[in-house]
């Protein structure tokens, strides 16, 4: 059974510029979250893909988006880059038919840093 | 919005001594699901709670959901080096608009 993972492990960029962050599920889970995670804090949901589509999104704004593949993996995409969207990114998998709640299989997350 | 408030922020506790981390939602929950994250890495589920008054044992780890089902708890019993990290609950709503929501995190620091 393969884990969650994520790439890049690490990036940095700069203020306006735009951001492509990709992840693979863990086998066998059709369900694919992002969540922002601030230095200190808890992760923040971003939003979540089932079967390709956006199934829930959190507080963020339109220039954070997402794609879903057929293969169950995903990229959060973001434009317009800002300081305050330097976090660490994480994406999660569940088992969960769409439905929000279900328990959540982190991979390592993307540490990102906008000069 | 939702908010998920999690107390203490950061624990310093002697090994082997006992910690307990609350948890506590402005909105009835329909579970909660706690998460540890050990420095550097990434969130790690524990366990997850559904029922009103509930409590799950793992080993050393005690995990309660209040009756209201708005508040939680992790008490950890005789703490151990290996228990260090951020411990977090994540709630998710009852009803139509469901996304889970990690509180803020209890930093947990066990010296030897």
């Amino acid at each position: 059974e393969t884990g969650v993972t994520q790439s890049p492990t690490h990036l940095i960029k700069t203020r306006g510029q735009q951001v492509t962050l990709r992840c693979s599920s863990q086998s066998g889970h059709n369900t694919v979250s992002w969540y922002q995670q601030a230095l200190g804090q808890g992760p923040q949901f971003i939003f979540q893909y089932y079967r390709e589509e956006e199934n829930g999104r959190g507080n963020f704004p339109p220039r954070f988006s997402g794609l879903q593949f057929p293969n169950y993996s995903s990229e959060l995409n973001v434009n317009a880059l800002e300081l305050d969207d330097s976090a660490l990114y994480l994406c999660a998998s569940s088992l969960g038919f769409g439905s929000l709640g279900e328990t959540q299989y982190f991979g390592p997350g993307t540490r990102l840093l906008v000069l | 919005g939702q908010q998920v408030m999690q107390i203490p922020q950061y624990q310093h506790v002697q090994e082997g001594e006992d910690f307990t981390t609350y948890c506590n939602s402005s909105t009835t929950l329909s579970n909660i699901q706690w998460y540890k994250q050990r420095p550097g890495g990434h969130p790690v589920f524990l366990i997850q709670l559904v029922k009103s008054g509930e409590v799950k044992k793992q080993k050393r780890l005690t995990f309660q959901f209040g009756e209201a089902k708005k508040n939680s708890s992790l008490h950890i019993t005789a703490t151990q080096t290996t228990d260090v990290g951020t411990y977090f609950c994540a709630g998710s709503l009852s009803g139509s608009a469901r996304q889970l929501t990690f509180g803020s995190g209890t930093q947990l620091t066990v010296l030897p």
